[in-house]
């Protein structure tokens, strides 16, 4: 699978959209971007994924730039049940999913 | 209703024993998985099955054996307990074998091994 960077944390004010960045620069074109979340002490939930096109959700948007090298995951209005670890993934066609370290999101009141 | 359900929640036991953790899904997905997470809380798949079928053996060792009675349950079980088993075991399931449809994880299993 493709690697990706993301930031250790952020943070993010109650209310205002929050704005995730993934760098894919290796990926292929036959590679998923998907996004996770994992709230404390709970399993993974899974929030979107995306191979080209910009996707929306009833969770959240993903953004896909054209060369396909980075990701952006736009929570529209967070929340504080939005507190979570965030992680950005690359696949192909297989069927495992690899965990990185994910960015830490702290929304605040 | 609980989609991926695990138990037990929490398991604390001595080193060298012999411990099972059971996992149900009523999603009526074809796939199952068995992650770990360790305590820098990376997060790291250890097998998969479809249709009760052996899919993914990720150089885990032989000491931990899954088992999957029906498609609907996956459990996992652990001979001769060591300090480095001690984790948060996640459970998942998904619609199809390539697992392209997301994901659903369970709550977790605490291992503790003293």
């Amino acid at each position: 699978d493709a690697k990706t960077t993301q930031p250790t944390s952020m943070d993010c004010a109650e209310g205002r959209a929050a704005n995730l960045p993934c760098n894919h620069s290796t990926i292929s074109g036959n590679e998923y971007v998907y996004w996770y979340r994992q709230i404390h002490s709970q399993g993974p939930q899974y929030i979107i994924h995306g191979l080209k096109n910009n996707e929306t959700n009833e969770m959240a948007s993903l953004i896909i730039t054209e060369d396909r090298k980075s990701s952006t995951l736009i929570l529209p209005h967070a929340t504080l049940r939005d507190t979570a670890v965030y992680y950005c993934i690359v696949r192909v066609d297989d069927y495992k999913l690899s965990f990185g370290a994910g960015t830490t999101v702290t929304v605040r009141a | 209703d609980t989609a991926v359900s695990q138990t037990p929640k929490y398991l604390v036991t001595q080193m060298g024993n012999d411990k099972s953790i059971k996992c149900e899904q009523n999603l009526g997905h074809d796939t199952m998985y068995w992650y770990k997470q360790d305590s820098k809380k990376f997060l790291k798949i250890m097998f998969s099955y479809n249709n009760k079928e052996l899919i993914i053996n990720e150089t885990v060792p032989n000491r931990f054996s899954p088992k999957s009675p029906d498609k609907a349950h996956l459990n996992l079980h652990i001979n001769s307990l060591e300090l480095g088993d001690s984790a948060v075991y996640f459970c998942a399931s998904s619609q199809d074998v390539r697992g392209y449809n997301e994901q659903f994880f369970g709550p977790g299993t605490r291992l503790t091994v003293l």
